[in-house]
């Protein structure tokens, strides 16, 4: 299967800042999803994003997409403490639900 | 949302010994279910798909012999890690989407050590 790769990033900010990360891929994809990951835990489902949009917004959240690239960004705006956690982008490739996940992002953010 | 939940939450075993990881469900039927693994500060990789009423279909590189997985019911999907070796342990943890949900939801995991 595919992989969804970020950048490698290890992100620390202070709360209040903008966070953002990035992820590419390499093949054709059906949707792009962000998870969040507190430490030792399961994985919490942030934001989805079909191949045929740009752009999508979620509260704090924003995402991007450029199919050209194969790649998407994960923007969360003004940062609290409680957003410290890993940040992982999937990519489905035929919307099957068979997930390949990327090497993920550790953001902490500091009060 | 969903609720996922996964049994036991931590394992300690002894090598040669075979380990039965429950996935359910809780909230709503799932007729597919996945099993991912997580090295320590790595990313997951997909090990297979868990088909209620018919066989787990297993990734490229995973052994089936090894992982058994059982979809017992429209809840409940258990994956047996059999004669389980110091390099099986990690993090284990299924997934399930709702209904037709693209997203997936995701159990607490599953810390599996092998000494």
């Amino acid at each position: 299967s595919q992989q969804g790769e970020e950048d490698p990033q290890a992100l620390s900010i202070q709360e209040g800042e903008n966070a953002t990360m990035n992820c590419s891929y390499k093949t054709s994809i059906n949707n792009l999803q962000w998870y969040r990951q507190n430490s030792g835990r399961g994985l919490v489902h942030l934001i989805l994003i079909r191949s045929n949009e740009r752009e999508k917004h979620s509260g704090r959240l924003r995402v991007t997409l450029d199919t050209s690239k194969k790649s998407s960004s994960l923007l969360i705006t003004a940062s609290r403490a409680a957003d410290t956690a890993s940040y992982f982008c999937a990519t489905d490739a035929s919307g099957n639900n068979r997930l390949a996940f990327g090497k993920g992002n550790q953001v902490v953010v500091i009060p | 949302g969903a609720v996922v939940s996964q049994h036991p939450s931590r394992v300690i075993c002894k090598s040669g010994t075979s380990v039965k990881i429950e996935c359910r469900s809780l909230d709503f039927q799932a007729t597919t279910m996945f099993w991912y693994r997580q090295f320590p500060k790595q990313s997951l990789m997909l090990m297979a798909t868990s088909n209620e009423g018919s066989k787990a279909t297993y990734e490229q590189g995973v052994e089936k012999d090894k992982f058994l997985i059982n979809h017992a019911s429209l809840t409940l999907s258990t994956l047996t890690v059999t004669s389980a070796h110091p390099e099986d342990s990690s993090f284990y943890i299924c997934s399930a989407p709702k209904g037709k949900q693209e997203t997936q939801y995701f159990g607490p995991g599953t810390r599996l050590l092998v000494l």
